[in-house]
């Protein structure tokens, strides 16, 4: 049984950095691994995605801001969103992609505040 | 980007009934060259992850109980529960990989018990 779970700072200042990793229980075979957000109450956006080969894809909207990276020693693979503002309040979560951009293992998910 | 548009946003039906939910792409999700629909429906019940229920537009994600049927093609799409039961209470959402460039989601069909 595949299991994710988030970590990272719960409260992010205006034009901060956002910083969460994610640590996979198995993470062999080939997949890709993406991060996924939902602002309270809203519906659901993909960030982006990372292959443990070092590819990644980014949802345009956020391309500029965004920066995803696989250390697959530790089984993690983490996020970077930058200059954050209040739009960016979410719960994030890290999620398995099957390569066909099918979500089929997902961590719980973790609030972020983006907050003075 | 590929907009999804669900129908209802929400919808109460009484226990055993049949509900439905209808989800379309503002373009074909359907490759020519597999002749696959890249469709995926997920289950959200409040405060847990999104759970996958269907891919392929109408393959059931093992262990997901038959009641749940996925069906259409290029750009409309059905989400179907034969007999709805009160664990069936979530918000259901439809998803396109299609484009490469980017995933997108519906905005969210709410299902509530009458």
């Amino acid at each position: 049984q595949v299991q994710l779970q988030e970590s990272g700072p719960g409260l992010v200042k205006p034009s901060q950095t956002l910083s969460l990793t994610c640590t996979v229980s198995i993470s062999s075979g080939i997949y890709y691994w993406s991060w996924i957000r939902q602002p309270a109450g809203k519906g659901l956006e993909w960030i982006g995605r990372i292959h443990s080969s070092g590819s990644t894809n980014y949802n345009p909207s956020l391309k500029s801001r965004i920066a995803i990276s696989v250390d697959t020693s530790k089984k993690q693979f983490s996020l970077q969103l930058s200059s954050v503002t209040v739009a960016d309040t979410a719960v994030y979560y890290c999620a398995r992609d099957d390569g066909n951009g099918h979500f089929d293992y997902w961590g719980q998910g973790t609030l972020v505040t983006v907050s003075s | 980007d590929i907009v999804m548009t669900q129908s209802p946003d929400s919808l109460a039906m009484s226990l055993g009934e049949r509900a439905t939910i209808n989800c379309k792409s503002s373009q074909s999700v359907l490759h020519r060259s597999n002749k696959k629909n890249y469709l995926a429906w997920y289950q959200q019940k409040p405060g847990q992850p999104p759970k996958l229920l269907i891919y392929w537009a109408s393959t059931r994600e093992s262990g997901v109980p038959d009641r749940f049927s996925g069906s259409g093609s290029g750009t409309d799409f059905t989400l179907t529960i034969s007999s709805l039961q009160a664990e069936d209470v979530a918000v259901y959402y439809c998803q396109q990989s299609y484009s490469t460039l980017s995933w997108t989601f519906g905005q969210g069909t709410k299902v509530e018990i009458k």
